[in-house]
């Protein structure tokens, strides 16, 4: 079990760009959820993905967007980045249901805007 | 609004003394509490969670916490602390409706852990 994975890496991009994470979750999970972690701070929610539609987002601009495809691998997008988007940006997979499941995290993908 | 504090940025301690870490937490009902460690360059590790119960919850690696609702407090401790225990640990309070599990974090405890 690969556990979840998440692409790329790092990332540098300049402001204004627009920028594509990616993230496979745990084998047999169907939830992804997308924080965003500044420097020195905790993880911050975006969104939730489950079943192919965003049933649950965080206090993000809508530049912040996503996607999960029929394979429940889930995509970030950033649109006109700005320098305060820097971060360390993790993805979390878990079981959907009525009862609690643990979400379990990637490696994260930091992503340095110029 | 549901919110968590980890009141200490850095611990420092020594190989074999015991830790707590602190946090509280503010919730409108009975929360779903949760202790992360990080790692540089990795990602989050779950090291143990209450849900409802005995208030005294075991982890991995040796860690235990405390759920106080008097205090509205989670505190992570260790009776004797390893070198390898060094990273960043985050509190996380579970709002939990609906079907629902996102976590809302503190700011983190960062250790170091003397020789």
């Amino acid at each position: 079990d690969a556990g979840v994975t998440q692409s790329p890496t790092h990332l540098i991009k300049t402001r204004g760009q627009q920028v594509t994470l990616r993230c496979s979750p745990k084998s047999g999970h169907d939830t992804v959820s997308w924080y965003q972690q500044a420097l020195g701070q905790g993880p911050q929610f975006i969104f939730q993905y489950y079943e192919e539609e965003e049933r649950q987002r965080g206090n993000f601009p809508d530049r912040f967007s996503g996607h999960q495809f029929p394979n429940y691998s889930s995509e970030l997008n950033v649109n006109a980045l700005l320098l305060g988007d820097s971060a360390l940006y993790l993805c979390a997979s878990s079981l959907g249901g009525i009862s609690y499941n643990e979400q379990f995290f990637g490696p994260g993908t930091r992503l340095t805007v110029l | 609004a549901q919110s968590v504090t980890q009141p200490d940025i850095h611990i420092t301690v020594s190989e074999g003394a015991s830790l707590e870490l602190r946090c509280n937490y503010s919730y409108g009902a009975t929360p779903y509490l949760f202790w992360y460690v990080q790692s540089p360059g990795q990602g989050l590790q779950l090291l143990l969670k209450y849900f409802s119960g005995d208030t005294l919850v075991q982890g991995i690696k040796g860690f235990e916490a405390e759920f106080k609702r008097s205090q509205s407090s989670f505190n992570l401790r260790k009776p004797s602390v390893h070198w390898s225990d060094a990273a960043e640990y985050f509190c996380a309070v579970g709002p939990f409706s609906g079907g629902y599990n996102k976590l809302i974090f503190g700011a983190g405890t960062r250790l170091a852990v003397h020789p």
